[in-house]
């Protein structure tokens, strides 16, 4: 049980481009869901926490008319990367969770590369 | 500010002994734990995690320690086998909060 589907696993576009990753929990309802970005060689670092019906809420640092978020129902998730450059070329993970105190379970990432 | 630090980059065990992963972390109101397991081009896998209330938690081969005291975790993997191969991370959050603050991983190499 606990299953997260990420979808694109892999991005390669132009600079410019607006990209759209989606994240479904696939037996389970996910009132919050996660995005975390990773660079190389570095740890998992939280970009924005989601929950059902309401507004992504950013970390410091996170530019949100950048990285939008949608959680429109409780096994979608989607993080729209806007206006994407070279810089924004990274490793994107979300997860997922059925209600606070329990663990969350991560889709497999989209490695997304802009030229 | 790393709050959650393995220092051992990777580990090395024979197929059968115990692999024991470290842990530890610098914020004493962290009160939640959870170890993660990750294989090449996957997500991490919920493995085990352990509440601040308690000192150990176990589940078949893997068992979690907690030291309050010294805010040290690690999980004890035992009869360690080849397909526990894999880079494992620890995690660690406040109650309440939402984020997750992980470790940089230990990739655990069971040599068969």
């Amino acid at each position: 049980g606990a299953v997260v589907s990420q979808h694109p696993s892999w991005v390669i576009c132009k600079s410019g481009t607006s990209v759209k990753i989606e994240c479904r929990s696939l037996d389970f309802q996910a009132t919050t869901m996660f995005w975390y970005r990773q660079f190389p060689k570095q740890s998992l670092m939280l970009m924005a926490t989601s929950n059902e019906g309401s507004k992504a809420t950013y970390e410091q640092g996170v530019e949100k008319d950048k990285f939008l978020i949608n959680h429109a129902s409780l096994t979608l998730s989607t993080l729209t990367v806007t206006s994407a450059h070279p810089e924004d070329s990274s490793f994107y993970i979300c997860s997922a969770r059925a209600n606070r105190g329990q663990p969350q379970h991560f889709g497999d990432g989209t490695r997304l590369s802009i030229l | 500010d790393q709050q959650v630090k393995q220092n051992s980059p990777s580990l090395s065990v024979q197929e059968g002994r115990i692999s024991i992963l470290n842990c530890d972390y610098t914020n004493s109101m962290f009160d939640y734990f959870l170890w993660y397991k990750k294989y090449p081009a996957e997500g991490p896998t919920f493995l085990i995690s352990i509440s601040s209330i308690k000192d150990k938690n176990e589940d078949g081969r893997f068992t979690v320690f907690l030291n309050k005291s010294a805010k040290h975790l690690s999980l004890h993997i035992v009869p360690s086998q080849p397909g526990d191969s894999a880079v494992y991370f620890c995690a660690a959050s406040l109650s309440g909060a939402n984020n997750l603050f992980f470790g940089t991983g230990t990739r655990l190499t069971v040599i068969p």
